[in-house]
């Protein structure tokens, strides 16, 4: 079946702008999450969601960022304001149960803030 | 919270030649032990993963052992071949942690040189 998709696969946007990046899980998959990983660098959490529970924002660096999961599937993550610093490669990955399993990565959205 | 360390950074074998990652966890409550490869352009991808209640798992070239003693677990790779060039991440799950229940390493990048 599909896997995690996510896009747009790359975004180049000017310092001040808005960006929303979207990841469309694997159906039925009841946990997404959402990561950053800056170049050469290891995954950065940025946001948890499971089911209808309230998503785990702890990671969230600044306000600019927030993410919305409507009716369970879709996600989308949106930075206010970029900044150059945001620029990285955004992972989103989704999890069947939610718990110590296996993660499906999409591949990703390079963001480059000029 | 949990904190991961990984070693090497970068790694280089001979095709044919043996592979070896180490990680270092901290939080003893940790349970679950996943190991992903990403290529480049992609998403990570899991490729073997361990859980505490056995000391190694294995898969054809790959194989995991985890000390709980000790707090570390290792993924081996033998008879490397050029496309298990890739970056490597290990994880470790803390129990009964809602949100962000997996603490990457910082990666290994691995080139097999034929």
């Amino acid at each position: 079946g599909a896997g995690v998709s996510q896009s747009p696969s790359n975004k180049v946007t000017e310092k001040g702008k808005d960006v929303e990046l979207r990841c469309d899980p694997i159906s039925g998959h009841t946990a997404l999450y959402w990561y950053r990983q800056s170049l050469g660098q290891g995954l950065e959490f940025l946001i948890y969601f499971q089911g209808n529970s309230a998503p785990d924002k702890s990671g969230l660096p600044s306000d600019r960022f927030s993410a919305e999961r409507t009716g369970g599937s879709v996600s989308t993550l949106t930075i206010q304001r970029t900044q150059q610093e945001d620029s990285a490669v955004y992972l989103c990955a989704s999890i069947k149960g939610g718990g110590q399993e296996t993660q499906y990565f999409g591949p990703g959205t390079r963001l480059l803030v000029l | 919270g949990e904190n991961v360390e990984q070693h090497p950074s970068t790694l280089s074998v001979q095709e044919g030649d043996s592979a070896v990652i180490k990680c270092t966890y901290s939080d003893s409550a940790s349970n679950y032990f996943p190991w992903y490869k990403q290529e480049l352009g992609k998403g990570p991808q899991l490729i073997i993963d361990i859980r505490s209640n056995v000391g190694e798992k294995k898969d054809q070239r790959i194989a995991v052992t985890l000390n709980k003693t000790a707090k570390h677990f290792s993924l081996h790779i033998t008879e490397t071949q050029p496309e298990d060039s890739a970056v490597y991440f290990c994880a470790a799950s803390p129990r009964d942690n809602y949100g962000q229940n997996f603490v990457f390493g910082p990666g290994t990048r691995l080139s097999v040189l034929p």
